[in-house]
């Protein structure tokens, strides 16, 4: 059974940091591209970062990008999502998500619970 | 970048009922269009991805369509587990991926 769970959020500071983690199961991390997601309270759905298969290559939304890094342990199986200079409005519901497939395709098929990431002072 | 627009951004209807949404994307992206369901407090599932393809283990009861610009989701009888909000993603190769903002399927 396919299992990712998302671990590392709370509550930090504007301009402080946070890393994320999401443990994967299940499956053949090493051949999936991964991404994060996130959802402002009661707000919709933003994709944030995606990562290839062997972590060589990655991408950003320009909302984080600079700030934010996104990196993989294949042999951990495990995704990280490292977050600098938090604002504000990054204040959400981190997921990490797998791709549908390993060519990859970009739909995102089983997603993690959820991590809530609150930058307040 | 391109952007996603779904309508209605809410809708009531009543179990039985036959209900589409749309989605529009603002420059063409062939047929690279999927569909989440989310429920309150719970992670999106994918219903539906290259705009028509139904996911494993998704009821037949949904059904996607379009190409291009255009595309639309139909649930064809609703059952009381469909109340929900749902999403349109574009999967285009080049980033963002970027979601449409969202309809709310309520219950009338």
């Amino acid at each position: 059974e396919v299992q990712l769970v998302e671990s590392g959020g709370g509550l930090v500071q504007p301009g402080g940091s946070l890393r994320l983690s999401c443990a994967a199961s299940g499956f053949t991390f090493s051949s999936y591209w991964m991404h994060w997601v996130r959802q402002a309270p009661g707000k919709g759905l933003v994709w944030v970062s995606r990562i290839n298969s062997d972590g060589s290559s990655t991408s950003y939304a320009d909302s984080v990008k600079g700030r934010f890094t996104i990196s993989r342990d294949n042999a951990k199986n495990t995704l990280y999502l490292q977050m600098n200079s938090l604002r504000a409005e990054d204040t959400a519901v981190y997921y990490c998500a797998r791709d549908l497939d390993p060519k990859p395709e970009y739909y995102f098929d089983y997603w993690g619970q959820g991590t809530l990431v609150t930058v307040s002072s | 970048d391109i952007q996603m627009t779904q309508s209605p951004s809410s809708v009531s209807a009543s179990v039985g009922d036959r209900v589409t949404i749309t989605c529009r994307a603002s420059q063409g992206i062939s047929s690279w269009l999927a569909w989440y369901q989310q429920k309150p407090g719970k992670a999106p599932k994918l219903l539906i991805y290259a705009a028509s393809s139904l996911q494993s283990g998704v009821p037949s009861r949904f059904s996607g369509s379009g190409s291009g610009t255009d595309f639309t989701l139909t649930i064809s009888s609703l059952q009381p587990e469909d109340f929900a909000t749902y999403y349109c993603q574009q999967a285009n190769s080049f980033p963002p991926h970027t979601f449409g903002q969202g309809t709310k399927l309520e219950i009338k």
